[in-house]
């Protein structure tokens, strides 16, 4: 099975930098993802990270180490407009089929 | 094309009642998925399709949960004689096999209440 470990809130504030961290154990990794929610809506996809290393997308970045079954997103110059739940996610062996399974989730909250 | 679509986007209903659900993907995505999200929670997986194929089936479905994808397009997830438990919005999504990249694109849900 799989199993992921991440915080359950985080505050921070505007203007700052926020390192929000995933622990992960799963059969046949094969890839890591964050997803951002705000409240009452859908996630929605913000990196994809398979080998080690970081990923850099504008304001957020994403960080991966296989062997340590660790992951981090990065989110620099935070805005009010950032404060939502980010989700890890990993894809991993099912019984045969890659099935990607989510964490419960990081509620941040970014305060002025 | 408007991305992934939900139909309700709210749904109330007794308990003991039946209920089904539609989701019409994005267009060329020929892979979708249904999960489950309840309060501060993270989405569930209860099933996916490839084409019209239901390749995968969570064990913690129960057999009063059903899914079709008929035409490998739109699909519809139906729950019969529901209970309280099955309180909880009901995400849809889709992706392109072969572009893990780009994540998968969920619709906004269907919020069930069971009364």
């Amino acid at each position: 099975g799989q199993n992921i470990d991440q915080p359950t809130e985080m505050t921070a504030t505007e203007g700052a930098i926020v390192q929000i961290n995933c622990t992960y154990q799963t059969s046949g990794f094969n890839g890591l993802f964050w997803y951002q929610q705000h409240a009452g809506e859908a996630p929605t996809f913000l990196s994809y990270n398979v080998l080690d290393g970081l990923e850099e997308k504008g304001r957020f970045s994403s960080f991966l180490s296989r062997s340590k079954g660790y992951s981090y997103l990065l989110l620099k110059e935070l805005q009010m407009k950032d404060s939502a739940s980010y989700l890890c996610a990993v894809r991993g062996d099912s019984g045969g089929y890659q099935k990607v399974t989510f964490g419960t989730g990081t509620k941040l909250q970014v305060i002025p | 094309d408007t991305g992934v679509s939900q139909d309700p986007r709210h749904k109330i209903t007794k308990r003991g009642q039946n209920v089904t659900f539609r989701c019409d993907p994005i267009s060329e995505h020929n892979r979708l998925y249904w999960y489950r999200q309840t309060l501060g929670q993270g989405p569930e997986f209860l099933t996916y399709f490839q084409n019209e194929a239901q390749l995968e089936k969570s064990r913690l479905l129960s057999d009063r949960f059903s899914a079709e994808r008929p035409k490998g397009s739109f699909s519809t997830l139906e729950i019969q004689r529901t209970e309280q438990g099955d309180s909880a919005m009901y995400l849809c999504a889709s992706s392109l096999a072969g572009t893990a990249f780009y994540g998968y694109t969920f619709g906004s849900g269907t919020r069930l209440t069971v009364v």
